[in-house]
């Protein structure tokens, strides 16, 4: 199975300033029809997870632009931008090229 | 709007059975794929199993594989897990999640709030 493995594990952000998550694979998640399938997600407390980006860099609709993805290959970055209260929460990456799809550990992202 | 209403959930002992159902709406569901996905008390997301939009293909976990089954019923606008064999360490939160787009199943959204399984003796 692919493991992914997400750094830091927490991130205490100023409110306004950027944050940023790493996320890599223990494969290259480059599928055999040229797309990567590594998404991101977040869960708020007590929410159930929400989808903000896919196959890297695509915003998912409602997702607000503050939100970016990057990467290539085994090593992919969610940013956000300005970080606001409302992004209080876990992000996961997730990877969907290989079955089993798989998740990271998450990253918890707080207000200092 | 899309909605994903799971339920089933409840305790049970090890080694007994157990069948989730997610109830679908919003959407024609006969044309999507749908996945479910767990989480551990106060742990991370773990995939669990995906089927087809007509339930021809289906993927599982290897935590789950040859214990769980996932299906549908398209004319009833539902999925289901059927957990067979349970033990402590499948406890945990059950979500529901459709695939975004009908063509693939690589990424999916939204998801239901989830219904709680809890094994124990």
């Amino acid at each position: 199975d692919i493991v992914m493995t997400q750094t830091p594990l927490s991130s205490p952000v100023t409110l306004g300033q950027p944050a940023s998550i790493s996320c890599r694979s223990s494969q290259s998640l480059v599928h055999s029809d040229g797309n990567t399938y590594l998404s991101w997600l977040q869960q708020r407390p007590g929410q159930p997870p929400r989808l903000l980006i896919y196959k890297i860099s695509n915003r998912f609709s409602g997702v607000p632009d503050r939100f970016s993805g990057s990467g290539a290959g085994t090593d992919f970055t969610l940013k956000i931008s300005r970080v606001e209260a409302e992004d209080v929460g876990v992000y996961y990456c997730m990877q969907a090229t290989h079955f089993p799809l798989t998740f990271g550990g998450g990253t918890r992202v707080e207000i200092k | 709007q899309v909605q994903l209403v799971e339920s089933g959930g409840g305790v049970v002992q090890p080694g007994r059975s157990l069948r989730l159902s997610c109830a679908a709406s919003g959407f024609t569901f006969s044309s999507y794929g749908m996945h479910w996905v767990r989480q551990a008390p106060g742990k991370g997301l773990e995939w669990v199993a995906v089927l087809s939009y007509d339930g021809s293909n289906e993927y599982y976990a290897d935590s789950v594989k040859g214990r769980f089954t996932i299906s549908r019923d398209n004319s009833k606008n539902t999925l289901y897990l059927q957990m067979d064999s349970l033990r402590v360490e499948d406890t945990a939160v059950y979500y529901c999640a459709k695939a975004v787009e009908v063509t693939t199943r690589r990424w999916f959204d939204p998801w239901g709030q989830g219904t709680l399984v809890t094994v124990s003796s």
